[in-house]
């Protein structure tokens, strides 16, 4: 139980494009969900906090009108990256909350 | 301002060894202290976690050590494998603030065969 699901996986896209990642709890609900961004070799950075029905909640420093975060169910919430640049490449995980967190397995992003 | 840190930064160990890893946390609000593995090109799995009611919690190879007072907590992994290479992650969070886990930097262990 408790998986979590992103897709896609990889998706490579030309730069002023927007991308949208979709991330699902596939065999429970989930109120909360989060995303976060992944540099090689670094610890994750938590992006925003998406609870269902409402408005996510972005950690300082990251722009809320370029990472658009949508969590219109308990099962899926989704990250546009809008107007990407090379520098938004990163790998992207999204995590699930059910008194703990459990993540999906990550999209990588490439942007030329 | 790094509220949970980790180390050592990396770790090769012998197979069949012990590989143990420390983190320590600042604030005393947290009360849920879990350890994630994480493969390259994958997302972080949960391996074990702890609450500070126990001092330690153990789940067949990996044992979490909690020591309150100190605020510190430590990850042995015993009888370690190659299969057990990867980047371990300590995270800290307290109730409120919808679980918001408070990570340390990460180390990546090596498991030579």
């Amino acid at each position: 139980g408790a998986v979590v699901s992103q897709h896609p996986s990889w998706v490579i896209c030309k730069s002023g494009t927007s991308v949208k990642i979709e991330c699902r709890s596939l065999d429970f609900q989930a109120t909360t969900m989060f995303w976060y961004r992944q540099f090689p070799k670094q610890s994750l950075m938590l992006m925003a906090t998406s609870n269902e029905g409402s408005k996510a909640t972005y950690e300082q420093g990251v722009e809320k009108d370029k990472f658009l975060i949508n969590h219109a169910s308990l099962t899926l919430s989704t990250l546009t990256v809008t107007s990407a640049h090379p520098e938004d490449s990163s790998f992207y995980i999204c995590s699930a909350s059910a008194n703990e967190q459990f993540f999906g397995p990550g999209t990588r992003l490439t942007v030329l | 301002q790094q509220q949970v840190k980790q180390s050592p930064q990396s770790l090769i160990v012998q197979k069949g060894g012990i590989s143990i890893i420390n983190c320590a946390y600042e604030n005393t609000a947290f009360d849920y202290f879990p350890w994630y593995q994480q493969f390259p090109g994958k997302g972080p799995a949960l391996l074990i976690a702890i609450r500070p009611d126990v001092s330690e919690k153990k789940e067949g190879r990996f044992t979490i050590s909690f020591n309150k007072s100190a605020k510190q907590f430590s990850l042995h992994i015993m009888d370690s494998q190659p299969g057990d290479s990867a980047t371990y992650f300590c995270a800290a969070s307290s109730d409120g603030n919808n679980r918001k886990l408070i990570w340390g930097l990460g180390t990546s262990l090596a498991v030579n065969p």
